[in-house]
């Protein structure tokens, strides 16, 4: 089965600084995709950052970039240059590359609580 | 730039009441999903809609669920029969056939007293 681990529950960083969040994942699969959404307190899931596991560069979106190791099964996010309104709730996601109606469904981290000190 | 839509924001229901969630997925969208989330734990899939069918569910969509699009633009999930472990935020999303992401609505949260 299909599982996505995110060991941190809790993190914190510093206003301006660089923080990481670690996601591993479990699959046979050799297709698929991997996200980070972003959870703030009013619980709106909004989508950070998505790979594309055939895709050997890592997706960048601004001031986030992930670290997608594929043979490790390892998909972080890092955050440059962190800001007040990045705190929230960060979920890593997994999704199987398929376009059969069936098999679609993301399966999720249990999410890391990003605190952002001013 | 179009988005999900869902209401209610927040529904408060007694157990054993039936409640309908509502959803309006992006117009070009053919897949449709729920999702919950009870308070402080992991998001959960419940069921995913293509082609006006359910193409999957999730153990937790027993019977006292249902999804239904009526009219081609609403997406709705029905519980007929709430009860208190039903309390949690509801998000529906949708998806394109080709692209890998699914975009969320705001969510409902459904309170079962």
């Amino acid at each position: 089965a299909q599982t996505v681990t995110q060991s941190q529950p809790e993190m914190s960083v510093q206003e301006a600084e660089t923080v990481t969040l670690s996601c591993t994942y479990d699959t046979s699969e050799s297709d698929y995709y991997l996200f980070w959404y972003k959870q703030p307190p009013s619980r709106q899931m909004i989508l950070v950052i998505r790979q594309e596991a055939y895709k050997q560069q890592n997706a960048t979106e601004n001031r986030f970039s992930v670290n997608f190791q594929k043979a490790a099964k390892s998909f972080s996010l890092k955050i440059s240059d962190s800001q007040l309104g990045d705190a929230a709730m960060y979920f890593c996601a997994y999704r199987p590359s398929t376009n059969a109606g069936n098999n679609r469904k993301l399966i999720w981290g249990l999410g890391t609580s990003l605190a952002v000190n001013p | 730039e179009p988005e999900v839509t869902q209401t209610p924001s927040h529904q408060v229901t007694q157990m054993g009441q039936e409640v309908i969630l509502r959803c309006v997925p992006i117009s070009n969208h053919l897949y449709f999903y729920w999702y919950r989330q009870i308070l402080g734990q992991k998001v959960e899939f419940l069921v995913s809609f293509y082609n006006n069918e359910i193409s999957e569910k999730s153990e937790i969509f027993d019977d006292q669920f249902s999804v239904e699009r009526p009219d081609g633009s609403n997406f709705t999930l029905k519980i007929r029969s709430t009860k208190l472990e039903d309390s949690a935020m509801y998000f529906c999303a949708s998806g394109t056939r080709w692209s890998g992401e699914q975009f969320f609505g705001p969510g409902t949260r459904l309170t079962v007293l």
